[in-house]
């Protein structure tokens, strides 16, 4: 079945440091990827999505490349801010008609002034 | 901006009695999910739904679970009798069949539900 590993957190940086959140994968096909946030308090809010191999995923800053050869969608962002900490999920969605999502368990970033 | 509305924000109820967490999905989406997320612990998938029944689910949806969407617009999942365990923050989303490989789903902001 379908799967997601995501390195463990929580993530500590201090403000304009450079990020990166490990996110690796299995399955079958050729799936989609996304990246999901949670702020504190707050629901899941789509960051990024990769639709097909090498598609570059990219929004406030935040990147993740879709790289088939090495199965990885790993999360960057060159300078992060404060409120940048929340957890973020990897996620993948199979093409199949319901397409549903496959979560890793999250990574807590915590980024200090 | 579209977005998935989830009511109420917040529930606390006993256990062994029956909740109902509802949502109203974004108006011109075909398929409507559940998911939840036990404290501390990943998003887990519970069950799709398209075209007005279950187009698949979890092993965690069992008996106890069901959803339904009465009127066309709010999709509802009742859990009949509560469990300590079922303790979590509930998402509901729903998605509009795109182009291939485009999928957009949409999150609510959750319930959370507490059982005491």
């Amino acid at each position: 079945g379908n799967s997601v590993t995501q390195m463990e957190g929580p993530v500590t940086l201090s403000e304009e440091a450079f990020l990166t959140i490990n996110c690796t994968y299995t399955a079958t096909g050729y799936p989609s990827l996304f990246w999901y946030v949670q702020y504190p308090g707050e629901g899941l809010q789509l960051l990024l999505k990769a639709t097909k191999a090498d598609d570059k995923g990219s929004n406030k800053g935040f990147e993740a490349t879709y790289r088939k050869e090495t199965t990885s969608f790993h999360l960057e962002k060159g300078s992060v801010q404060v409120s940048d900490s929340a957890v973020y999920f990897c996620a993948l969605s199979d093409y199949s008609g319901y397409s549903t999502l496959t979560f890793g368990k999250g990574t807590m970033l915590l980024v200090s002034p | 901006e579209p977005e998935v509305t989830q009511t109420p924000s917040h529930q606390v109820t006993q256990m062994g009695q029956e909740v109902i967490l509802r949502c109203v999905p974004i108006s011109n989406h075909l398929y409507f999910y559940w998911y939840r997320q036990i404290l501390g612990q990943k998003v887990e998938f519970l069950v799709s739904f398209y075209n007005n029944e279950i187009s698949e689910k979890s092993e965690i949806f069992d008996d106890q679970f069901s959803v339904e969407r009465p009127d066309g617009s709010n999709f509802t999942l009742k859990i009949r009798s509560t469990k300590l365990e079922d303790s979590a923050m509930y998402f509901c989303a729903s998605k509009t069949k795109g182009a291939i490989g485009n999928y957009g789903y949409t999150f609510g902001s959750g319930t959370r539900l507490t059982v005491v």
